[in-house]
């Protein structure tokens, strides 16, 4: 089956960095995406990655392996309004998009 | 980015009435478009992709005569919860894609509790 591994919840310090994981089995890879959502909102586009690296797009950055199968968010000085949750999503071999449960990131001043 | 507005926002319902939940693209045309369905803190569960011009394609599980698709326009898909009963009521976001990476953009979503 495909399946789409991130944290449930994370905590962190205003002012300080976050690195968020996502691992991923899919049948296939076209491409991850990463998506914030806020309490109450739908989710927002973040970044998309397709091939191997750093993607760095102002504090927030993401990262690829597709040999590992993994990917991370970088969030640096953080800010109360980051407070939110974290989607990983994998396109896999039939362009269908599969979802992980999300990371709910906790920011504490 | 892409603008993608849902409404109604809020919808608060009878059973057994139906509710029409819309969704436009508003800066540029979308020949498909995505119904999402999400509980309280899990993540989105795709229920249908609506197709400009012919008929949607639901998810298995997802009951096509209960949640009626209709995408007539190139901006404009509309998903009808019909006869909506207590187990319903939910977060449904529509969604559609553009751009190189077909990012998805969202609309605002649409929170119907159903009495």
């Amino acid at each position: 089956g495909q399946n789409i591994d991130q944290p449930t919840e994370m905590t962190a310090t205003e002012g300080a960095i976050v690195q968020i994981n996502c691992t991923y089995q899919t049948s296939g890879f076209n491409g991850l995406f990463w998506y914030q959502q806020h309490a109450g909102e739908a989710p927002t586009f973040l970044s998309y990655n397709v091939l191997d690296g750093l993607e760095e797009k102002g504090r927030f950055s993401s990262f690829l392996s597709r040999s590992k199968g993994y990917s991370y968010l970088l969030l640096k000085e953080l800010q109360m309004k980051d407070s939110a949750s974290y989607l990983c999503a994998v396109r896999d071999s039939n362009y269908q998009l599969i979802w992980g449960a999300g990371t709910k990131l906790i920011i504490k001043p | 980015g892409a603008v993608v507005s849902q409404h109604p926002s809020r919808v608060i319902c009878k059973s057994g009435t139906s509710v029409k939940i819309e969704c436009r693209s508003l800066d540029f045309q979308a020949t498909t478009m995505f119904w999402y369905r999400q509980f309280p803190k899990q993540s989105l569960m795709l229920m249908a992709t609506s197709n400009e011009g012919s008929k949607a394609t639901y998810e298995q599980g997802v009951e096509k005569d209960k949640f009626l698709i209709n995408h007539a326009s190139l901006t404009l898909s509309t998903l009808t919860v019909t006869s909506a009963h207590p187990e319903d009521s939910s977060f449904y976001i529509c969604s559609a894609s553009k751009g190189e990476a077909g990012e998805l953009f969202f609309g605002e979503g649409s929170r119907l509790t159903v009495l």
